[in-house]
This record gives C-alpha cells, structure tokens and sequence, in this order.
C-alpha cells in the first residue's frame, strides 16, 4: 500500500531565507505527486503535481519540488521565504487504479519569522 | 472563480446527537470526495461519489456515518450519533473526472467540535 511521509512536523525559517520541506512516498507503481498548501481554518489549496512529465515541477507563488525516483521523494522548496508562506503543507500521493483518492503525508507547519 | 461550497462552517454538538454536513460542488462535477482531518493530521478519505453512485466507501464508519449525493449535484454527510472522537474538520473536495489527473478543489470545511 502506499504512503506518504513528511519529515518534520515544525519547520522555521527567516523571511527571505530558503525554504525546505521533504516528503517521501512509498508506492509500488509510479505515483501521481502532489503538494497542497492550508491556511488555517480553510481548505486545500493545490501547489503543484507530478505526473510523470518532468521532475522538476514548478507551482504557484514561487514553488517548486523535484521527482527523484531513486530517493523516492518529493521535496518541496522555495528560494526566498515570505512572511505569507506561513500555513501547514501537506505531500499526497495517488495512484490512477485508485480513483483519484489522495493519500496525504501529517502535514509540516511553515513558520516565517520576520 | 467558483468554488467549492460547505456548510455549516462551524459545528458543535454534544455527543450522542445528529449531525449533517453539506456540500455544493463546483457546477459540472461529477466526482466528489469527503475527506476527514483530525487536528495535527492530513486528510484521509472518508467516502467517493462519481454522479450518484459511491465508488469508494472503504473508510466510512458505516455503523454512524452516512452519505448520499440523490441528484448527482450536492451531496450530504450524516453521524449518528456523535462521537468525541468524530471531532475534526470535514472537507469536501470535487473534481471533473475520476483519477488523479483530475484537480481536486477543496471547499473550505467544516469544523465539528463534540462535547
């Protein structure tokens, strides 16, 4: 069955600073990859996916994560933080035999100091 | 922009009692997913709908959890009765097809506190 893990429930950084948030999935078929961002007391919100087109994959506000199949991870990075990057992030995985049904990681909470 | 809509936004309901949530997905949606979030976890499907039909009720606690989506269009979640542990926030996503090509779009929850 697959699954997904989210190293680090708590992750801070300095406005401006690099942002780094790892995510590896367990799966015995090519997975379908996503991040989602969750502002508090609202809904999912899609950053980016991968679907088997290029590794590296380039989302909304600044986003991007990278594929690596041989580490089985999908780690999510931003060059610069800022200050509205503050919000919980959570890595999914899907398989297309399943429907669509998304299988997310705990979460991480992105903190932004000033 | 249309969006996925949710109501009530807030619940509390004391443990034993009824309690329904509802959902309005985005207009041509076939497929729609509700997902529970207990605090400090990510969301795990509760049950699937493609039209009218459940395609994927393999987590609902069916023994106090019902959902029915009559029309195709919006769709109902029930408990019966009421658990402190059914404390969360309940998410309903839809999407145009089935399979994770398809976008899910997120309404913005409901959030049941059971005391």
């Amino acid at each position: 069955a697959q699954s997904v893990t989210q190293l680090g429930s708590h992750v801070s950084v300095s406005e401006g600073a690099l942002v780094l948030l790892r995510c590896n999935y367990s799966s015995s078929v090519p997975p379908y990859l996503f991040w989602y961002v969750q502002y508090p007391n609202q809904g999912l919100q899609l950053l980016l996916k991968y679907t088997s087109a290029a590794t590296l994959v380039k989302g909304i506000n600044g986003f991007e994560a990278e594929f690596k199949k041989s580490e089985t991870s999908f780690h999510l990075t931003k060059p610069s933080a800022h200050m509205s990057d503050a919000a919980e992030y959570f890595c999914a995985v899907s398989l297309y035999n399943q429907g669509g049904k998304l299988i997310f990681g705990q979460g991480t909470e992105l903190s932004v100091k000033p | 922009e249309a969006e996925v809509a949710q109501s009530p936004r807030y619940k509390i309901t004391e443990k034993s009692q009824a309690v329904a949530f509802w959902c309005d997905p985005i207009s041509g949606h076939a497929t729609l997913y509700w997902y529970r979030q207990i605090l400090g976890q990510g969301p795990e499907l509760l049950v699937q709908f493609q039209d009218e039909s459940v395609v994927d009720d393999s987590q609902l606690p069916k023994d106090r959890f019902s959902a029915e989506r009559l029309k195709g269009v919006d769709s109902t979640l029930k408990i019966q009765p009421a658990e402190l542990g059914d404390s969360a926030m309940y998410l309903c996503a839809s999407s145009t097809g089935q399979g994770p090509s398809y976008e899910q779009y997120f309404g913005p929850g409901t959030r049941l506190t059971v005391t």
